[in-house]
């Protein structure tokens, strides 16, 4: 069993619609989570950050934690074009600097 | 708003060849790390540096990797004989603090090996 699991898409929605984006993981020891948005052959971009379980918004992005179901949400409200890119959980342990451990990305496309 | 810089964008190299990937972390950033993606694959972590010295490497950062923090800015990766297989794009990444918090990524060197 991979350690993070994220489907790879692609996830094709119309522009203003909602985007669902969700990681799975196996390891209990994951205690922060992180979504990325990564455009074609540049470095990923940080966007949400959260430790505790429970919702957490930011404009239009909200990210879920469950940690009992081990189970991590992003959502985009009213979607555009420039949304269109892969998507990326990370997650890491508690311990000082722990290394981030990513899915396989989620390939978004809005289309106008 | 501070950005982690890395150079060259794209390099290519001769297998067996030396490489030097370099990175200028953000400012007053304590950890800093290397991570790689193969095109189409996911992000792997390969090796992470805090206070002068390796903290922690994965089964990929095998002895032709090398890390090194010259000057106190910038933060280097060196592959001493690079093989088809290094072909990748590399990140550098740095988090501010001990706690685990925000890791912010470089734009990443794409590094071609021939």
């Amino acid at each position: 069993q991979k350690e993070v699991e994220q489907d790879p898409g692609p996830l094709s929605v119309p522009e203003g619609a909602i985007v669902s984006l969700n990681c799975t993981y196996s390891n209990s020891a994951f205690q922060y989570f992180m979504w990325y948005r990564q455009y074609s052959r540049k470095g990923p971009e940080l966007l949400m950050y959260t430790y505790s379980s429970g919702n957490k918004e930011d404009g239009r992005f909200t990210a879920q934690v469950d940690k009992s179901s081990k189970y991590i949400s992003l959502f985009i409200r009213d979607s555009q074009p420039s949304d269109s890119a892969t998507y990326l959980c990370a997650m890491s342990g508690a311990a000082a600097g722990n290394k981030l451990t990513f899915g396989g990305g989620t390939r978004v496309l809005v289309k106008p | 708003e501070p950005e982690v810089t890395q150079t060259p964008s794209h390099q290519v190299t001769q297998m067996g060849q030396e490489v030097i990937l370099r990175c200028v972390p953000i400012s007053n950033h304590l950890y800093f790390y290397w991570y790689r993606q193969i095109l189409g694959q996911k992000v792997e972590f390969l090796v992470s540096f805090y206070n002068n010295e390796i903290s922690e490497k994965s089964e990929i950062f095998d002895d032709q990797f090398s890390v090194e923090r010259p000057d106190g800015s910038n933060f280097t990766l060196k592959i001493r004989s690079t093989k088809l297989e290094d072909s990748a794009m590399y990140f550098c990444a740095s988090i501010p603090t001990e706690m685990n918090t925000e890791a912010f990524f470089g734009q990443g060197t794409r590094l071609t090996v021939v």
